[in-house]
């Protein structure tokens, strides 16, 4: 089964509305990392946050990590139209050294 | 500047033929990730190799697939005597350094008839 696990898979919201997708994981990790990834092409990092940290900031997204309950969220704040796109999360597991293990994604759409 | 590059972006192949998809890591990175991807999935980790040597294949099914990445030149990522369920779109990711962010390609989307 997925290690990650991203939830909902599937979001739709308005232009200026806030976008949060959530992200449950099984293992001990080293860190989790977000992803964009637009129709077709490849996959953009987005952040990236270690063990040790809680939350982390990049302009309008917001990542926390809770560890005691495996799970992280990925907070888009006043969307834009342009950020329609699925998101994966990946979990670095420890015992797997480097090996990324990605969940299905959620899918955001923005309207205008 | 140029990111990580891979060719083709799309490949056809028949069942039984071989497919050879490459990938150049981005300038500077000495380390390699190959992922696939279907259709409503995430990615699935297949390899990771550094320059001349496969660190970690738990992902790589053990027949007809093999991975390199030799002293110069790209990444390469063979099948032999492809399958349908072979049809797929297969990443490459490169990173400066291990638990480095990855820089991800456009894929090849590989197509078996």
């Amino acid at each position: 089964s997925q290690q990650g696990e991203e939830d909902p898979q599937a979001l739709s919201i308005q232009e200026g509305e806030n976008a949060t997708m959530n992200c449950s994981y099984k293992t001990s990790i080293n860190n989790l990392q977000w992803y964009r990834q637009n129709s077709g092409r490849g996959l953009v990092h987005l952040i990236l946050i270690r063990s040790n940290e809680r939350e982390k900031h990049s302009g309008r997204l917001r990542v926390t990590l809770d560890t005691s309950k495996k799970s992280s969220s990925l907070l888009i704040t006043a969307s834009r139209a342009a950020d329609t796109a699925s998101y994966f999360c990946a979990t670095a597991p420890r015992e797997a050294g480097t090996a990324l293990i990605f969940g299905k994604g959620t899918t955001l759409s923005v309207s205008s | 500047n140029a990111g990580v590059m891979q060719n083709p972006r799309h490949l056809v192949r028949r069942r039984g033929q071989e497919a050879r998809l490459r990938c150049s890591p981005m300038k500077g990175h000495s380390h390699v990730y190959w992922y696939r991807q279907l259709p409503e999935e995430g990615l699935k980790f297949m390899v990771y190799l550094q320059k001349e040597n496969i660190i970690d294949e738990s992902g790589m099914p053990k027949e007809r697939f093999s991975a390199e990445f030799p002293k110069e030149g790209p990444s390469i990522l063979r099948i032999q005597q492809v399958v349908r369920g072979d049809s797929a779109a297969y990443f490459c990711a490169s990173s400066p350094g291990r638990d480095q962010p990855q820089h991800f390609g456009d894929g090849t989307r590989l197509s078996i008839l």
